[in-house]
């Protein structure tokens, strides 16, 4: 079965640096996600891209945060200058664009540790 | 985004039926009704959806009461590998596809061997 794939699973940065989270989605689907969710807490919605644009984001989602599809199977999320509090766990998420589909596939997520 | 009320947690015995309520009081006629479910160390996992009528998958049941405003989650036999957040989610039908996903604090139920 097609899954959303992301890398790195892990990835530990020092505050102020940049990092750029990778993700895979699923090869029809053309709706992409950002989610993140801080230990312990909710899964909190970032941003939506569809058609090499962002559809829908939210206010964490500030100019610290950007996104991009590169080549016809990449998505990333790039943070410029990252804080402690950027310290979560990423997801991308994939939808295909068809009427009968409803779900959001997700992938397994990258830790990312900012010290 | 209409809200949702859910038991902070649950628990079960294996092999045996869980069922998960979820409360949607303020639903409004366009709010599919949406269950996602996250393993320990995994992202979030559809599960089920529905409108009105009751819906049956190869993961789940799910009741939808006739006035809308409650539904549950039906695990008919559960298993050890059921252990999760199980969240109840509400998203309007009108943008069916490419509408976020608005996710509460979830039940988190736990399976007893």
């Amino acid at each position: 079965e097609p899954e959303v794939t992301q890398t790195p699973s892990h990835q530990v940065t020092q505050m102020g640096q940049e990092v750029i989270l990778r993700c895979v989605p699923i090869s029809n689907h053309l709706y992409f996600y950002w989610y993140r969710q801080i230990l312990g807490q909710k899964v909190e919605f970032l941003v939506s891209f569809y058609n090499n644009e962002i559809s829908e984001k939210s206010e964490i989602f500030d100019d610290q945060f950007s996104v991009e599809r590169p080549d016809g199977s990449n998505f990333t999320l790039k943070i410029r200058s990252t804080k402690l509090e950027d310290s979560a766990m990423y997801f991308c998420a994939s939808t295909p664009d068809r009427i009968s589909s409803y779900e959001q596939y997700f992938g397994p997520g990258t830790r990312l540790t900012v010290t | 985004d209409a809200k949702t009320t859910q038991p902070n947690s649950m628990e079960s015995n294996e092999e045996e039926p869980v069922h998960l309520p979820c409360n949607h009081s303020t639903i409004s006629g366009t709010d599919y009704i949406h269950w996602y479910r996250q393993l320990p160390s995994q992202g979030p996992e559809y599960v089920i959806h529905g409108l009105t009528s009751n819906v049956n998958n190869r993961m789940a049941s799910l009741a939808i009461a006739e006035d809308r405003k409650s539904s549950t989650l039906i695990l008919h036999r559960a298993t050890l590998r059921d252990a999760a957040v199980y969240y109840c989610i509400l998203r309007d039908r009108v943008m069916e596809y490419g509408n976020k996903l608005v996710f509460g604090a979830g039940t988190i139920l736990r399976v007893k061997s």
